[in-house]
């Protein structure tokens, strides 16, 4: 079975321009999670998409957004960049099962952002 | 409040020793699940092992066991019998069953140093 997937893995911008990034969860799943890493504030929750709807959201300002098609392929956008914005941003899937303890997450290789 | 806690920002350990990763956690829910991933320094989060909140004996993996204390609300990991390409970062994560999402809560690591 394939892993998860990031494209593009390594993405140079500047302050003011706007990112996609994008998401392929292994076959079967359908809950696809976004992450933002960084080395002050470690990994933090960006949002959840189950069967093409946002499941769950963290805290974030709404320049990060994020949708989920059909195919449970997932993109997440983030406008107006900003220095801040500079990390790593992982994505994890999973069956998403609700009442499922083990609804183990598998993440892809990540996409680092620069912002300049 | 924290939910979770990992206390050693760094742990170094000889090859072909055991070492014990610390992690103790807060929830008020009764079924919960405790993940723990490994991620080198190219990035990706590899899932290591996971414990059920109702799971009666710990986890193993091959070289990775669990240390699971209810009561204490510790989740540690041992890994057996080292090797240099443990070195990496450690993360413990939970997924509280409740809330319905598949979101993950992480500490904030741990750097394991294995030398030769």
């Amino acid at each position: 079975k394939a892993g998860v997937t990031q494209t593009p893995r390594y993405l140079i911008k500047t302050r003011g321009q706007q990112v996609t990034l994008s998401c392929s969860p292994i076959s079967g799943h359908r809950s696809v999670s976004w992450y933002q890493q960084t080395p002050g504030q470690g990994l933090q929750f960006l949002f959840e998409y189950f069967s093409e709807t946002q499941r769950n959201k963290g805290n974030f300002p709404g320049r990060f957004s994020g949708r989920q098609f059909s195919n449970s392929r997932s993109e997440m956008n983030v406008s107006t960049l900003e220095l801040g914005d500079s990390a790593l941003y992982l994505c994890a899937s999973s069956l998403g099962t609700s009442g499922l303890q083990q609804d183990t997450q598998y993440f892809g290789p990540g996409t680092r952002l620069t912002v300049l | 409040a924290q939910k979770i806690t990992q206390t050693q920002p760094g742990m170094f350990v000889q090859e072909k020793e055991a070492v014990t990763l610390d992690c103790t956690y807060d929830t008020s829910d009764q079924s919960y699940g405790l993940f723990w991933y490994k991620q080198p320094s190219s990035g990706e989060m590899i899932f290591l092992i996971y414990q059920g909140s109702y799971d009666e004996q710990n986890a193993t993996e091959g070289r990775y066991s669990l240390n699971f204390q209810k009561a204490r609300k510790s989740a540690n990991l041992v890994i057996s019998a080292s090797q240099l390409g443990d070195s990496a970062m450690y993360f413990c994560a939970m997924r509280e069953v409740n809330s319905g999402y598949s979101t993950l809560t992480f500490g904030k690591g741990t750097m394991l140093l294995v030398s030769p």
